[in-house]
């Protein structure tokens, strides 16, 4: 299958500073990329949908200023967690498309997952 | 009521035995339905997916569809301690399409132990 890669893996960081997590798809194009955010033995829930060359849209309740997504080429999508607070604190999950196919039967790939822990 | 439903579990189970993991989804209007397995501190990763009524099988796994009653399950045959993890549900729900792409909305999964 496709693979998506997400880094860093694992980060700490102090309570006020900001954190950037990056998404890369390695072998396909991807319009679209997806962030999600999971919280201890909590679903995925969907936080922002990342659209090359266009602003990112946000599911009702994330704060756009304090996650900033930014989607500059077809291969990659970053989140910036800014002014980061322990609350923030949570497992931070990507997800891509292929741009070649298309439809409801097409689905996306993950990455590894980002666990940020805010100090 | 949720739009997809598991039992959190813990689930249970012998090495050997066969693990049945259930799923609810409101919308009736639902296509397509996915299971993943996600180890703790990972990523999820697809198993298997479905779309229509009835069983699918890939290897130890088996997906089951049922529509009318708006409910899918895996069956685990074999389980293995290697089994153990959370298994998510997933369901493609009719109006949530973001950029091209219908969105999954998951279940808070159900967590599988399989014991020697």
């Amino acid at each position: 299958g496709a693979v998506v890669s997400q880094h860093p893996s694992r980060v700490i960081c102090k309570s006020g500073t900001s954190v950037k997590i990056e998404c890369r798809s390695l072998d396909f194009q991807a319009t679209t990329m997806f962030w999600y955010r999971q919280f201890p033995k909590q679903s995925l829930m969907l936080m922002a949908t990342s659209n090359e060359g266009s602003k990112a849209t946000y599911e009702q309740g994330v704060e756009k200023d304090k996650f900033l997504i930014n989607h500059a080429s077809l291969t990659l999508s970053t989140l910036t967690v800014t002014s980061a607070h322990p609350e923030d604190s949570s497992f931070y999950i990507c997800s891509a498309r292929d741009t070649g196919t298309g439809g409801i039967y097409t689905e996306a790939f993950f990455g590894q997952g980002t666990r940020l822990t805010v100090v | 009521q949720k739009e997809v439903e598991q039992n959190s579990g813990p689930l249970s189970v012998p090495e050997g035995a066969i693990a049945s993991l259930n799923c609810t989804y409101s919308d009736r209007g639902s296509q397509s339905f996915f299971w993943y397995r996600q180890y703790s501190g990972k990523s999820p990763e697809l198993i298997m997916f479905i779309y229509s009524n009835g069983d699918k099988e890939d290897g130890r796994f088996t997906a089951q569809l049922n529509k009318a009653s708006q409910y899918v399950s895996l069956l685990i045959r074999d389980s293995q301690p290697s089994d153990s993890a959370t298994y998510l549900c997933a369901v493609k729900l009719r109006g949530r399409e973001k950029g091209g792409s219908y969105i999954p909305t998951f279940g808070r999964g159900t967590s599988l132990i399989v014991h020697p």
